[in-house]
């Protein structure tokens, strides 16, 4: 792989449902970030990583949850999913943000 | 609190110059940057400002007046293909990015 990948592309799913939505890099930046993309409104940042094993919250952190066990993966979690968190999510790298192709999440 | 600003939509014919706009009102300032998304697909980075001026990139520039919290986009000789939305983003004093809602660049025959 070259890049970001994402996966999966898109899903929906059930409310009060847990998602993992999975996000690897091959780049070894050490920076990596989630980001939720919703219409009308700018990007939002949910958590962030600076280094493996580090995470940080962002602006949005509430249901959400992230991992960095290695460098190249940063998977995010959604606990017990709500309709409020349906949108599109980007994984991104670098200060410079390389992103991801996003996921397409609803859910119901 | 941190704030982006920038047209919601703006329309252009091809072959013209179009200029998008960003104010901003951050803590903090550690860059700006512009990004680039067509509908359906993710962000591209476009160009990075730190310091005052004009960045020239080929058929884009990027200006940027920190003493203003303004910066713009010119987009020159303008195709069908610079069409899609052009995001700013600040880097704010704890080197997070800041993101703009977006401008939806509209480009007619």
């Amino acid at each position: 792989i070259a890049g970001i990948t994402q996966a999966p592309t898109s899903q929906i799913l059930a409310a009060g449902r847990r998602m993992t939505l999975r996000c690897t890099q091959d780049m070894r930046h050490n920076a990596m970030y989630w980001y939720r993309q919703d219409l009308g409104l700018g990007l939002r940042l949910i958590h962030y990583s600076n280094t493996a094993g580090t995470t940080g919250k962002g602006e949005v952190p509430d249901g959400y949850s992230v991992s960095r066990a290695n460098t190249d993966d940063f998977p995010l979690t959604l606990a017990s999913a709500v309709p409020s968190q349906t949108s599109v999510y980007f994984c991104a790298s670098k200060v410079t943000q390389y992103f991801g192709p996003g996921t397409r999440l609803t859910v119901l | 609190g941190q704030n982006i600003d920038q047209p919601t939509e703006m329309t252009a014919t091809e072959g013209a110059i179009v200029q998008i706009n960003c104010t901003y009102q951050t803590s903090g300032f550690n860059g700006l940057f512009w990004y680039q998304q067509h509908a359906g697909e993710a962000p591209t980075f476009l160009s990075y400002n730190v310091l005052d001026g004009l960045e020239e990139k080929g058929r884009f520039s990027s200006f940027l007046s920190r003493s203003k919290g303004y910066s713009y986009l010119l987009l020159k000789e303008l195709q069908m293909k610079d069409s899609a939305s052009y995001l700013c983003a600040v880097m704010d004093s704890n080197y997070q990015l800041i993101w703009g809602a977006g401008t939806k660049l509209i480009i007619k025959p």
